[in-house]
């Protein structure tokens, strides 16, 4: 099976502008969750869809914001950006199918850099 | 909400060595606890994984414990070699209040292993 793609791979912005990254999941994945990871923070849980569906969220502001279609790929998406949204923005996928735990496969990331 | 702290923040050792990194979490309700190898500029990769009904799990030279009474779980490495250099992190998994899971991660380990 193919691998967690995520597009595109970089980006540079401008403050004040927005931006939409794109992750396609695991053939057969119906989960899909975003992190944030910075040198500073670590890895930071953005949000998780399943099914087209908002099931978790983290602790971000509004201005990050998600989707997910019917064959399971996602974007976010981020208004208004600032400079401390620089970071690597990794999605996974799973085929979680219950309340244990599950198997999360990342993606190779969207490197965003806020100028 | 879920706490996991991560320890030691950088670890060298010499080939051959074995390696331990421990993580504590704060929420008992967590049940799922995976381990993650990030190598420079690529994807964080599972590595083992193990669930709150199991108390340690091997896979060749890696080996996870869990001491759910104390709320904390241990990475093994043996007989360490070079191509083990990565950040490795833990993380732990929980229901929270949506009853879906989502991971919490530590700080992350800096593993050296020199030839």
């Amino acid at each position: 099976k193919a691998g967690v793609t995520q597009t595109p791979r970089y980006l540079i912005k401008t403050r004040g502008q927005q931006v939409t990254l794109s992750c396609s999941p695991i053939s057969g994945h119906r989960s899909v969750s975003w992190y944030q990871q910075t040198p500073g923070q670590g890895l930071q849980f953005l949000f998780e869809y399943f099914s087209e569906t908002q099931r978790n969220k983290g602790n971000f502001p509004g201005r990050f914001s998600g989707r997910q279609f019917s064959n399971s790929r996602s974007e976010m998406n981020v208004s208004t950006l600032e400079l401390g949204d620089s970071a690597l923005y990794l999605c996974a996928s799973s085929s979680q199918t219950g309340i244990i735990g599950y198997e999360q496969y990342f993606g190779p990331g969207t490197r965003l850099t806020v100028t | 909400g879920e706490n996991v702290e991560q320890h030691p923040s950088t670890l060298s050792v010499q080939e051959g060595d074995s390696a331990v990194i421990k993580c504590t979490y704060s929420d008992s309700a967590s049940n799922y606890f995976p381990w993650y190898k990030q190598e420079l500029g690529k994807r964080p990769q599972l590595i083992i994984d193990i669930r709150s009904n199991v108390g340690e799990k091997k896979d060749q030279r890696i080996a996870v414990t869990l001491n759910k009474t104390a709320k904390h779980f241990s990475l093994h490495i043996t007989e360490t070699q070079p191509e083990d250099s990565a950040v490795y992190f833990c993380a732990a998994s929980n229901p929270g209040n949506t009853g879906f899971q989502k991971l919490v991660f530590g700080t992350g380990t800096r593993l050296l292993v020199s030839p």
